[in-house]
Formats: structure tokens, C-alpha cells, sequence
């Protein structure tokens, strides 16, 4: 079945730089991949979503970028800011959409 | 329109018990899935539901099960109660049409 590594585990930036968090995953039939953010004790938040049609999706100064070919996504948030501390999990589901299927986590830490 | 809804949002049980988690889905969502978080294993497919039917399962024992109603609305039980089950238990709703998946609160479950 489909399985999910994320990279790093932690990741600790000074405000105002970017962060980047990179994922793999084994399905090439995979074709949806969002990305959540969790925030202690909340629920998690979709922040952004990409389809295995487009290369490249920007929110703001949340982007998102997909290499189908060598099979790994990911997150850019640049400009960070104190509230983007929590823990950002990406995700990749096959066509249906019936099970995401998680990589293991990035607890990001902002430093002011 | 509502978020997604789960009942209780806490709860304590003892080995051996049983123990079924309640979860309303976002009005006009027909498909919802259950996923486990711990520290360990992180965010982990339980089942999916669609029109009241089980579309999908995760690798987990018999012991978790679930159903879902005419009005969309998701119950998971879990039988025989292990120390391993204690855990943030999620679930998430989602349009027809697309991959998005949007989460409830989750119920936190100790079992001691």
C-alpha cells in the first residue's frame, strides 16, 4: 500500500526566514496530496492542496510543489511568523479519495 | 455551515471495556472516515463510510468497528479495551466531489 516519509521531524527557523518540508511517497497512482497544520491540543487544519495535475500551488506565503517523476512534494512557507509554530503533516491519497495516508510529522518552531 | 462534531470530546475507560465515539459530519458531506493519532504511530486509517457503507478499512483488529446512519452521522466502537487503544480519535468528512477532508475535534480516549 501507499506509505509517507516527511522530512524533518523537527525544524526550529528565526522569524521572518522560510521553512521547508519535504515528503515522499511510494504510490505513483497517488494524485491528491494536502497538507495539514495542527496546532496542540486542535484539530488539524487543511492549509493547502495540490493534484497531481499542476506542479507547483501558492496560497499567500504558503506554497506547495510536486515532483511526480521523482515521487515527493513540498511545503514552503516563507515570512514565517510566531503563529506558524505547531505540527504539519502531509498526505497522499490514490484516485477515490477513500484514505489519506500521513507522513509522520514536522513540529515547526518559529523563534522570535 | 457547521464543522464537523464528535462526542465526547474526552473520556477515561478501564482494559476490558468497550467504548463507542460519536461524530457528525459537515451538512450535505456523505463520506466519513476515522483516523487514530498517538505520539508513536501519528495519524493512522481506521474505516470509511459512504452512504452506510464501509468503502474502506485500515490495518487495525476486529475490535475497532464503526457504522454510519441515513443522516450521515459516524459511530466507532471499540471492544475490549487495550492500554495501546488510549489515543486522539478523529474523524473527518467530505464532499462527493473531492479529496478534501475536513476534521472534527477528536475525542481523547485514556484507557487505564
Amino acid at each position: 500500500g501507499e506509505n509517507v516519509e516527511q522530512h524533518p521531524s523537527t525544524l526550529s527557523v528565526q522569524e521572518g526566514d522560510s521553512a521547508v518540508i519535504k515528503c515522499t511517497y511510494s504510490d505513483s497512482a497517488s494524485n491528491y496530496f494536502p497538507w495539514y497544520k495542527q496546532e496542540l491540543g486542535k484539530r488539524p487544519q487543511l492549509i493547502i492542496d495540490i493534484r497531481s495535475n499542476v506542479g507547483e500551488k501558492k496560497d499567500q506565503r504558503i506554497a506547495v510543489t510536486l515532483n511526480k517523476t521523482a515521487k515527493h512534494f513540498s511545503l514552503h512557507i516563507t515570512e514565517t511568523q510566531p503563529e506558524d509554530s505547531a505540527v504539519y503533516f502531509c498526505a497522499a491519497t490514490l484516485p477515490g479519495a477513500q484514505k489519506l495516508v500521513f507522513g509522520q510529522g514536522t513540529r515547526l518552531t518559529i523563534n522570535p | 455551515k457547521a464543522g464537523v462534531t464528535q462526542t465526547p470530546r474526552y473520556l477515561i475507560k478501564t482494559r476490558g471495556q468497550q467504548v463507542t465515539l460519536s461524530c457528525s459530519p459537515i451538512s450535505g458531506h456523505r463520506s466519513v472516515s476515522w483516523y487514530q493519532q498517538t505520539p508513536g504511530q501519528g495519524l493512522q486509517f481506521l474505516f470509511e463510510y459512504f452512504s452506510e457503507t464501509q468503502r474502506n478499512k485500515g490495518n487495525f483488529p476486529g475490535r475497532f468497528s464503526g457504522r454510519q446512519f441515513s443522516n450521515s452521522r459516524s459511530e466507532m466502537n471499540v471492544s475490549t479495551l487495550e492500554l495501546g487503544d488510549s489515543a486522539l480519535y478523529l474523524c473527518a468528512s467530505r464532499p462527493t466531489d473531492s479529496g478534501t477532508q475536513y476534521f472534527g475535534p477528536g475525542t481523547r480516549l485514556l484507557v487505564l
